[in-house]
């Protein structure tokens, strides 16, 4: 079974600074899918980053984007000049390769990150 | 264009009273996903519909609790009696289709069992 870490409860950055939320997973799979999700409060979660696993390269998404070191099975976070905006808790989840219609997520316990002003 | 829709919000009952959560996901997408967060820790995959059909229940606690998708179009989920840890945040999900991987999540809806 495959299971994900994320091993900093919560975390606090001054606004204009850049962060580093942690992920590692364990999962014997070598084809798979890696996200991180935002979960503002009291708002929906969203999908902040993909990853895929055989792409080599790192995601990027604006001011996001992840450090994927698929031989040490870590998947970490990076938010560059963070905004007040940024406060939320995040998660880390792995998805097996899709088969037939998509496929169930497995999370990480979660980050809260606050973003000082 | 609407997103997912999960209601009530909130929902305390006493134990062994009934609840159903209902789920309206995003027209349009077959998959429809229940998961619950409970006491912080991580969330927690419940079940995933394909259209009407359960595509995997795997992670239902117990028969206490039944989720339905009635034409393939909104889904409700229904513990019945609640016990105290049953209480979490449920959450919905949706996604389009085959190798669709990105999931469209509701609020969740924060059940209270006292």
């Amino acid at each position: 079974a495959q299971t994900v870490t994320q091993s900093q409860p919560e975390m606090s950055v001054q606004e204009a600074e850049t962060v580093t939320l942690s992920c590692t997973y364990d999962t014997s799979e070598s084809n798979y899918y890696l996200f991180w999700y935002k979960q503002p409060p009291s708002r929906q979660m969203i999908l902040v980053i993909r990853q895929e696993a055989y792409k080599q390269q790192n995601a990027t998404e604006n001011r996001f984007s992840v450090n994927f070191q698929k031989a040490a099975k870590s998947f970490s976070l990076k938010i560059s000049d963070s905004q007040l905006g940024d406060t939320a808790m995040y998660f880390c989840a792995f998805m097996k390769h899709p088969q037939e219609y998509g496929n169930k997520l497995v999370f990480g316990a979660g980050t809260i990150l606050r973003v000082k002003s | 264009e609407a997103g997912v829709t999960q209601f009530p919000s909130h929902s305390v009952i006493e134990k062994g009273q009934t609840v159903t959560l209902r789920c309206d996901p995003i027209s349009g997408h077959d998959n429809l996903y229940w998961y619950r967060r409970v006491m912080g820790k991580e969330i927690k995959f419940l079940l995933h519909f394909v259209k009407e059909s359960k595509q995997d229940e795997s992670g239902m606690p117990n028969n206490r609790f039944l989720a339905e998708r009635t034409g393939g179009t909104y889904s409700t989920l229904k513990v019945q009696p609640a016990e105290l840890e049953d209480s979490g945040v449920y959450f919905c999900a949706s996604s389009l289709g085959l190798w669709n991987t990105e999931a469209f999540f509701g609020q969740g809806t924060r059940l209270t069992v006292v």
